[in-house]
């Protein structure tokens, strides 16, 4: 079975302030991983994913992800924090080999301070 | 490339009327679409998906006969709330997907439907 775990539902940085947003996974096959982005009363974008490849993955908007197997983990970060990057965070697994059949985490709400 | 539309944005109903939401890839033939719940604060859980032609596949605990949702079309599917309630009243979500050559069939969603039943 495939889960997610978001670690702090919600996360409060300064403007230009490093972002760290944590996500653990489980999963009993090698995963897919992606990070999606949520403006209110808005769809998911995709931020970026992880299939196969290199571990450090880059994404729009100036986020990466580092998948790390040994930890079980896919954390989110961007190096300084901007205004815009207010929003809603999901962490998401796949086991597929193609995104069906996404596992959400529950989510992590950013606020950036000005 | 790859933009997924839902109709209506946004809807009120009254208690026992039923509702029908569709959802439509813009550019792309999608063979699996999926549909979402979304509340408050709180995660997407999957409802349902489904294959052009076939019948959905529900979750459990979804209720097939309340939330109907066919798959007419590579470009539409549609999500009827029947005898909606108020505790019905939730985002949701669809998303699409289509066999990609990398071998990751991503998921493209659409912008959500608030429904709010009185």
């Amino acid at each position: 079975a495939q889960s997610v775990t978001q670690l702090g539902s919600h996360v409060s940085v300064s403007e230009g302030a490093l972002v760290l947003l944590r996500c653990n996974y489980s999963s009993s096959v090698p995963p897919y991983l992606f990070w999606y982005v949520q403006y209110p009363n808005q769809g998911l974008q995709l931020l970026l994913k992880y299939t196969t490849g290199a571990t450090l993955v880059k994404g729009i908007n100036g986020f990466e992800a580092e998948f790390k197997k040994s930890e079980t983990s896919f954390h989110l970060t961007k190096p300084s924090a901007h205004m815009s990057d207010a929003a809603e965070y999901f962490c998401a697994v796949s086991d597929w080999g193609g995104a069906n059949n996404l596992f959400f985490g529950t989510g992590t709400r950013l606020t950036v301070i000005p | 490339g790859a933009v997924v539309s839902q109709h209506p944005s946004r809807v009120i109903c009254k208690s026992g009327t039923s509702v029908k939401i569709e959802c439509r890839s813009l550019d792309f033939q999608a063979t699996t679409m999926f549909w979402y719940r979304q509340f408050p604060k709180k995660s997407l859980m999957l409802m349902a998906t489904s294959n052009e032609g076939s019948k959905a596949t529900y979750e459990q605990g979804v209720e097939k006969d309340k939330f109907l949702i066919n798959h007419a079309s590579l470009t539409l599917s549609t999500l009827t709330v029947t005898s909606a309630h108020p505790e019905d009243s939730s985002f949701y979500i669809c998303s699409a997907s289509h066999a990609g050559t990398s071998g990751s069939n991503e998921q493209f969603f659409g912008p959500g439907t608030r429904l709010t039943v009185l």
